[in-house]
């Protein structure tokens, strides 16, 4: 069973920063994660697939990158409708745990 | 374009049973690994239960063993998820998935 672990869990940040979100799987997933943002009763929303191609209608200060068992997502330059929780999944599988993004 | 829709959530009792179904369009599902995943109130995410292409292998959270069981018809384009011995704990909004789609989602409430 591949676990996925997400850090950091919070994440105080202040709109134009650049900031990183990690997720690491207890084995090789190759490249088969995505990204997800949800905002407060909202269904999630990908924003990243295969490890880094951006899902249609993202904003490219959205990327991600990894193979294997580390994976990132950046958001480069934050904006304030960035204010969220992220979620990585392992296609088919496990979620981490989420990573809230709050105003610093 | 593809499509995932959700049909059969609702209202149950503890104990109770609901059949969850969820129809594809816009792919041959056969290709696909499916499965579903779930949010309760106030949670994040969970990985409920997947299905291999053919339906050979099946595989689950393990809060839900023995209790739900997913399945497929590839020919129908279809894929369920049988819920029996339903607890509070499984209140939660049900997505069908493929890969990273999502259909929209169903809402199962298990409730007195």
């Amino acid at each position: 069973d591949i676990q996925m672990t997400q850090s950091p869990s919070t994440l105080s940040a202040s709109a134009g920063d650049r900031v990183t979100i990690t997720c690491r799987a207890s084995q090789s997933i190759n490249e088969w994660m995505a990204w997800y943002q949800q905002k407060p009763g909202k269904a999630p929303k990908v924003l990243i697939y295969e490890s880094s191609r951006l899902a249609n209608g993202v904003p490219s200060r959205f990327s991600g990158s990894g193979f294997g068992t580390e994976f990132t997502l950046t958001i480069s330059g934050l904006q304030p409708d960035d204010f969220a929780t992220y979620y990585c999944q392992h296609y088919n599988t496990h979620f981490g745990q989420g990573t809230r993004v709050e105003i610093k | 374009d593809v499509q995932l829709v959700e049909s059969g959530g609702g209202l149950v009792q503890p104990g109770g049973s609901l059949r969850l179904s969820c129809e594809a369009s816009g792919f041959t599902l056969s290709d696909y690994w499916m499965s579903w995943v779930r949010q309760a109130p106030g949670k994040g995410m969970e990985w409920v239960a997947s299905i291999k292409y053919d339906g050979s292998q099946m595989f689950y959270v393990e809060s839900v063993k023995g209790r739900f069981t997913i399945s497929r018809d590839n020919a129908k384009n279809s894929l369920s998820l049988q819920m029996n011995s339903l607890r509070a704990d499984d209140t939660a909004v049900y997505y069908c998935a493929r890969d990273h789609l999502w259909g929209q989602g169903i809402l199962v409430t298990v409730s007195s």
